[in-house]
C-alpha cells in the first residue's frame, strides 16, 4: 500500500535557521509528491508538488524540496526560517493511477524567536 | 479569483443526527475531492466526484454520501452521526486530470 512517513512529530528552529522536514514514501514506482501547510484553524495550503519534471521542486515562501529516488525521500527545506513559518506541515502522495492525496501525520514546526 | 469556499464554518450535532457539508470549488475546476481530519491526525480521503458521479470512494462507512451538482458544487451528507464523527471536513477541487488540489478552509463539525 502507498504511504507517507514523516519523521519527526515535531521540530523546533530558531528564527533564521536551516528548516528541514522530513518525508519518505513507499512505492516502487515514483508517484506524485506534494507538501502542503496547515495554519491553525485553517485549510491547507500547496506548498510545492513532484510531477516528474525536476527532482529539485521551489515552492512559494522560500521554500524546496529535493526528490530523491535512490532514498526514497522527498524532503522539505528552507535555508532561513522566519516566525511565520510556524505551522504543520503535511507531505503527501498520490499513487500512479489514483485520484486521491494520502497524507502523512504531520510535522508541527515550531520557530524561536 | 474565488478560491475554495466552504459552508458552514462550525457545526454542532447530537449523535444520530444528519449533517450536510457543503463546497464550492476553486473558479474553473471541475473536480472536487472530500477529506475528513481528525484532531491531531493527516486528512484521510472519503470520495471524489467528478461529472456528478462518485469517481473514487475511501475507506468510510455508507452512513457517509455525497453529491455533485451541475455547477461542480458539492454536498457531503453524513447520517446516523457517530462521536468520532467531530472532525475537521475539507473540501478540495482541481481539473479532471490534474493532481495537485486547492482546499477550502474546511468544516469543523463536533458531534455531542
Amino acid at each position: 500500500a502507498q504511504s507517507v512517513t514523516q519523521l519527526g512529530s515535531h521540530v523546533s528552529v530558531s528564527e533564521g535557521a536551516l528548516v528541514l522536514l522530513r518525508c519518505n514514501y513507499s512505492s516502487s514506482v515514483p508517484p506524485y509528491l506534494f507538501w502542503y501547510v496547515q495554519y491553525p484553524n485553517q485549510g491547507l495550503q500547496l506548498l510545492l508538488k513532484y510531477t516528474s519534471a525536476a527532482t529539485l521542486v521551489k515552492g512559494i515562501n522560500g521554500f524546496e524540496a529535493e526528490f530523491k529516488k535512490s532514498e526514497t525521500s522527498f524532503h522539505l527545506t528552507k535555508p532561513s526560517a522566519h516566525m511565520s513559518d510556524a505551522a504543520e506541515y503535511f507531505c503527501a502522495v498520490i499513487p500512479t493511477g489514483a485520484n486521491n492525496l494520502f497524507f502523512g501525520t504531520g510535522t508541527r514546526l515550531t520557530v524561536i524567536p | 479569483d474565488a478560491g475554495v469556499t466552504q459552508s458552514p464554518t462550525h457545526l454542532i450535532k447530537t449523535r444520530g443526527q444528519q449533517v450536510t457539508l457543503r463546497c464550492s470549488p476553486k473558479s474553473g475546476h471541475d473536480t472536487v475531492s472530500w477529506y475528513q481530519q481528525a484532531l491531531g491526525q493527516g486528512p484521510q480521503f472519503i470520495f471524489q466526484y467528478y461529472e456528478e458521479e462518485e469517481r473514487q470512494r475511501g475507506n468510510f462507512p455508507d452512513r457517509f454520501s455525497g453529491h455533485q451538482f451541475p455547477n461542480y458544487s458539492s454536498e457531503l451528507n453524513v447520517n446516523a452521526l457517530l462521536l468520532g464523527d467531530s472532525a475537521l471536513y475539507l473540501c478540495a477541487s482541481t481539473w479532471v486530470g490534474r493532481h495537485e488540489q486547492y482546499f477550502g478552509p474546511g468544516t469543523r463539525l463536533t458531534v455531542t
